[in-house]
């Protein structure tokens, strides 16, 4: 199973919208509504920041949010702030032997 | 409040195993499950496997398969994860986090409490 495609880096400057794109296939994005996003800031555990496709947990700020459309799920992050610069990782379960697959990572920058 | 607090940081030879624990508290242990996730250094996240605490049912990522072992001790609450033949590659940060995982065996396919890591390091 290999990891969901994202972008590298994605950069934004304060206030400013960025997206967040997560490629999978018809066997993990496509086929299911169990994506999830964690943003991980250096030497911390990742925080869960979307379940489900689109759901928030309680806590996170609403300027989160996430949507899926076919094999390609998106984390919109809105009004950014400097407290967003941290990677985000999106994650599916699959139908293959390994059943939960993370994805490459994204570097997010606010500048 | 919910909490899962693991083990301290490891050296280990290779060929060698390692063993994490992760002690769970602020909540049911058996209503939920606990996976494991390991990060090596610089690297994204990686699922290991995981374990229902309700049943002790796990699976595990393919790759990993034969070399890992995932247990829980319900009277303390803990999950235990063991990887055996150590290399250099195994070298990483592993996280233990909570899913959900009822008596029905329905799953919440996703982590929403996770440990502070625990650095495991493989080298001669």
């Amino acid at each position: 199973q290999s990891a969901l495609t994202q972008p590298a880096s994605v950069s934004g400057s304060p206030g400013q919208s960025i997206t967040i794109s997560c490629t999978g296939t018809s066997s993990d994005v496509g086929g299911y509504n169990y994506v999830s996003w964690y943003q991980q800031h250096p030497g911390k555990a990742p925080k869960l920041m979307i379940y489900d496709v689109s759901n928030r947990p309680s806590g996170v700020s609403n300027r989160f949010s996430g949507s899926k459309s076919g094999n390609t799920a998106s984390l919109t992050i809105s009004g950014l702030q400097a407290e967003d610069e941290a990677d985000y990782y999106c994650s599916s379960y699959t139908s293959s032997s390994t059943p939960y697959v993370f994805g490459t990572g994204t570097k997010v920058t606010v500048l | 409040q919910v909490q899962l607090v693991q083990s301290g940081a490891e050296v280990k030879k290779p060929g060698a195993s390692v063993k994490v624990s992760c002690k769970a508290s602020g909540y049911t242990f058996t209503s939920y499950g606990i996976s494991w996730v390991r990060q090596a250094p610089g690297q994204g996240l990686e699922w290991m496997g995981w374990i229902s605490a309700y049943n002790g049912n796990t699976n595990y990522a393919q790759k990993l398969q034969g070399r890992v072992t995932m247990t829980t001790d319900t009277s303390t609450s803990t999950a235990y994860m063991e990887l055996r033949s150590l290399r250099s590659d195994d070298t990483a940060v592993y996280y233990c986090a909570r899913y959900y995982y009822d008596s029905s065996g329905f799953i919440e396919y996703y982590f929403d409490y996770w440990g502070q890591g625990t650095l495991v390091t493989v080298s001669s």
